[in-house]
């Protein structure tokens, strides 16, 4: 199975901040790497996917880059609405592994 | 709109079966891979299978292989999640999630369910 390794586990920051959560594979895995979301009590929600493509519908200030085994999740200016968890997870090979998470606080 | 709409929750004893579900609509169900994940209380996310409906193929992570049964019927749109006997640890909340791109199952989880809540105590 590909090991994906999430830092920080936590993070505090403020509102206005830019976030940088970063991921790494444990082998090459080309740009097959996507970001959630988690809100407690809800479902995840997809916000990056192929390493560096927004899905529609998320804001703008979230982006992602990396390939190969180093990944980065960058939120340019946090708002209220972004404390939460995330995820990675690697849709190359199955098992299509996620990271632990990395829970953002205020 | 795409929706993946799961059944309600479930408390269960040891030993027991169970058979949870997931009903797809707004697209075309035996065409997307579907999957299922584990969330188990105040832990992170684990993958635990998808299935294609169209041919049924079927791939499992070597943590639940064996201990779940993943399956669908196309002609009613709904993926399925059973156990045979269910052990306290099968506690969690289980999503099923829909696969971005269609035919491929190499693309993030687009679509979520809401979430099935199983307890499993006895």
């Amino acid at each position: 199975d590909i090991q994906m390794t999430q830092s920080p586990s936590s993070l505090s920051a403020s509102v206005g901040d830019r976030v940088t959560i970063t991921c790494r594979a444990s082998q090459s895995i080309s740009t097959y790497l996507n970001w959630y979301q988690q809100k407690p009590g809800k479902a995840p929600n997809l916000l990056i996917f192929d390493a560096s493509s927004l899905q529609s519908g998320v804001p703008s200030r979230f982006s992602g880059s990396g390939s190969g085994t180093d990944f980065t999740l960058t939120i340019s200016s946090l708002q209220p609405e972004d404390f939460a968890t995330y995820y990675c997870q690697q849709s190359y090979s199955t098992p299509y592994t996620f990271g632990q998470g990395s829970k953002l606080e205020i | 709109e795409v929706q993946l709409v799961q059944s309600g929750a479930e408390v269960k004893k040891p030993g027991e079966s169970l058979k949870i579900s997931c009903k797809g609509s707004g697209y075309t169900f035996s065409t997307y891979w579907i999957g299922w994940v584990r969330q188990m209380p105040g832990k992170g996310l684990e993958w635990m299978g998808i299935i294609y409906p169209g041919d049924s193929d079927t791939r499992y992570s070597p943590s639940f292989q064996g201990q779940v049964t993943i399956s669908a019927d196309k002609s009613i749109s709904t993926a399925y999640l059973q156990w045979s006997s269910l052990k306290a640890s099968d506690t969690a909340m289980y999503y099923c999630a829909r696969h971005l791109k269609g035919g491929s199952s190499f693309s993030p989880f687009d679509c979520w369910g809401q979430g099935t809540l199983v307890t499993v105590s006895s």
